[in-house]
């Protein structure tokens, strides 16, 4: 199955700095997502990016399909950032229904 | 806007006993996808269904199984709990290839 890589594993920033966290993936994909995990436990939809480029707000994301990489950029971090941020891929197969790859994200940490 | 809805949002059950977990879908979208979260793990896709049919499936056990009803909401039954079963299930929707979350039920097996 498709391999999906996260970096850092862990991030710790003062507030107000700027991060890039990269995926790695292994295979040519159809879907590829970024999510943030609340300390709650809630994943939030961040981008849903299989190419290209998307802003939203003080984020951004980059995805170099033809080089098999996406870029998620979080700028003028706030406290209410920290959590952890997972990348997932999806390659489909015919059905349109295949499930997520998750990568083993990247725990970022803003202290105040 | 319309969020997918998860039922219960916590469950406690004993070891070797039974729980059914609910999903609602966003209204319009054709596609359910179930996966488990252990503690400190990342999401693992377990099953998915199209058009009240399934779909994929990924690492789910034989204990467990699901369906898609009429409506489009779907339920996974999971049978004989064992301790390492306590995870959080979230459930997905989708009508293309986007998939949207909902806020996951946490369960204990004790």
């Amino acid at each position: 199955g498709i391999q999906v890589e996260q970096s850092p594993p862990d991030l710790i920033l003062q507030e107000g700095a700027n991060s890039t966290l990269r995926c790695n993936f292994s295979d040519s994909v159809n879907n590829l997502q970024w999510f943030h995990q609340n300390p709650w436990g809630q994943l939030i939809n961040l981008f849903y990016i299989p190419s290209g480029t998307k802003q939203n707000g003080r984020l951004s994301a980059t995805t170099v399909a033809t080089e098999r990489y996406s870029l998620l950029y979080i700028s003028s971090s706030q406290t209410t950032d920290s959590g952890v941020y997972f990348c997932a891929v999806a390659q489909y197969s015919g059905g349109g229904a295949d499930g997520l790859t998750f990568g083993k994200g990247t725990h970022l940490i803003i202290q105040p | 806007a319309a969020g997918v809805i998860q039922s219960p949002r916590h469950l406690i059950k004993e070891k070797r006993e039974t729980a059914t977990l609910k999903c609602y879908p966003i209204p319009r979208h054709d596609t359910v996808y179930w996966y488990q979260q252990g503690p400190g793990q990342d999401p693992q896709f377990l099953i998915s269904f199209y058009e009240k049919m399934q779909s994929d499936k990924g690492s789910i056990p034989d204990r467990f199984s699901a369906q898609q009803f009429s409506d489009y909401h779907s339920e996974l039954n999971m049978s004989s709990l064992e301790l390492g079963d306590s995870a959080l299930y979230f459930c997905a929707s989708g009508s293309l290839y986007e998939q949207y979350f909902g806020p996951g039920t946490r369960l204990t097996v004790t």
